[in-house]
């Protein structure tokens, strides 16, 4: 029962233009949320994060927006670059899973040259 | 100064033998995980500490024994190694629980 779904196993882009990578949940109860990128090899690092009180949270290339009626949230990222070829995770979290993250299964990013 | 480190990075074993991984972590955080990214590439919470006390235990076979022996290390050790065991083991940390969390770059266990 996968409380976090990533539908996308993965996408292209072409470089330059904007990815945007989608995440659904089913718990009302997460309250906080965030997107990790992982590349080959190594751990995931912490991208960007949106608490439940905002729609939208933005840190240079990357946009995070959640939209809690739909039970959604999705990370822009524009423009793509070449380095942003990755996995990205989306995590959620709240009180009654003991705030401990809940993860998807991952989108892997695709940046075209 | 790596924030947070595991070894070893790569282990290979044979079916039936014990071994243990060391994770620390020099961010002065409170609270350290464990995960395993199974062969779907799920990442599934093991253990959590929090101030060298064990607060999560997942359903996890009870060969695994975590060992915190402050609130910097947190060990992991696998007794009577399977093949189903071969996975991604990744540790973490987080100031407390729920916050952002902080991972090591994963040690690659291969069971033969």
């Amino acid at each position: 029962d996968q409380q976090v779904k990533q539908n996308s196993p993965s996408l292209s882009v072409q470089e330059g233009r904007i990815s945007i990578l989608n995440c659904d949940y089913t718990n009302s109860m997460f309250d906080y949320f965030l997107w990790y990128k992982k590349y080959p090899a190594e751990g995931p690092t912490f991208l960007i994060s949106i608490s439940s009180i905002k729609d939208k949270n933005e840190d240079g290339r990357f946009t995070v927006f959640l939209n809690k009626s739909a039970k959604h949230l999705s990370l822009h990222i524009v423009p793509s670059q070449p380095g942003d070829s990755a996995v990205y995770f989306c995590a959620a979290s709240g009180t009654d899973s003991n705030y401990q993250l809940i993860w998807g299964a991952g989108t892997k990013l695709i940046i075209k040259p | 100064d790596t924030a947070v480190s595991q070894t070893p990075k790569y282990l290979v074993t044979q079916m039936g033998n014990d071994k243990s991984i060391k994770c620390e972590q020099n961010l002065g955080h409170d609270t350290m995980y464990w995960y395993k990214q199974d062969s779907k590439k799920f990442l599934k919470i093991m253990f959590s500490y929090n101030n060298k006390e064990l607060i999560i235990n997942e359903t996890v076979p009870n060969r695994f024994s975590p060992k915190s022996p402050d609130k910097a290390h947190l060990n992991l050790h696998i007794n009577s190694l399977e093949l189903g065991d071969s996975a991604v083991y990744f540790c973490a940390s987080s100031p407390s629980g729920g916050e952002t969390q902080y991972f090591g770059p994963g040690t690659r266990l291969l069971v033969l």
